[in-house]
């Protein structure tokens, strides 16, 4: 059974600094992982989907690494800015129509 | 202006009733999805729709109904067999039905569900 868990629950950071969130799972057979972003009593945002052919995504100051032979997934932000003070929620996809998704680390940016 | 609707936001449950959650997508996708999310733990899967007219439970269906009559709709019903239905409830859609690569989820902003 795929589970997918996300280290650390919580962080903070001051402003500008650059940080990599952990994912990681069980099973390395994925079709994709998606990285999503999650305000306080809202929806989630995707932000960056790595097909499991891809090694890498980026977009904009965010960059996202896929190693499936370790059963990990980094999400790296470059400058973080108060801005991006969210819960980010990975998600692997696998043979399914289901995504299954990690508990989440609820990032702070402190200006 | 394409994406997924929810209603209502705010949802109010007395014991032994009832409620319909709704969720409309203009985007034109064939799957659909409803999800439960609780503090501190991840998504839940609680149904799925790859196609109008067919559904398939996920991993938490108990007490819960839905229907796919039209391809923009997936309304999910939380009946009063659903012992814990205090939850935060999100609908998403996506691309592709079948297994693919590159199919992204795209969710709706969520309905808060509280038991009195």
């Amino acid at each position: 059974k795929q589970e997918v868990t996300q280290i650390p629950a919580a962080l903070s950071v001051p402003e500008g600094e650059n940080l990599v969130l952990n994912c990681s799972f069980t099973d390395s057979a994925i079709y994709n992982l998606q990285w999503f972003r999650q305000d306080p009593g809202k929806g989630l945002t995707s932000l960056l989907l790595i097909q499991s052919s891809q090694r890498e995504q980026t977009s904009g100051r965010l960059n996202a690494s896929l190693d499936k032979s370790s059963g990990r997934s980094t999400l790296y932000i470059a400058a973080s800015q108060p801005g991006d003070s969210a819960t980010y929620l990975c998600a692997v996809k696998g043979g399914t129509y289901k995504y299954i998704f990690g508990t989440g680390t609820r990032l702070k940016v402190l200006a | 202006d394409g994406g997924i609707t929810q209603s209502p936001k705010y949802l109010f449950r007395k014991e032994g009733q009832n409620v319909t959650l709704s969720c409309e997508q203009n985007l034109n996708h064939d799957a659909m999805y409803w999800y439960r999310q609780d503090p501190g733990q991840g998504l839940r899967l609680i149904y799925y729709s790859q196609i109008v007219n067919d559904f398939q439970k996920g991993d938490i269906a108990e007490g819960y109904s839905v229907s796919r009559e039209k391809k923009e709709s997936f309304p999910l019903t939380v009946t009063s067999a659903q012992k814990n239905p205090t939850a935060f409830y999100l609908c998403a859609s996506s691309t592709t039905p079948a297994g693919g690569t590159t199919d992204t989820q795209y969710f709706g902003p969520g309905t808060r569900l509280t038991v009195l």
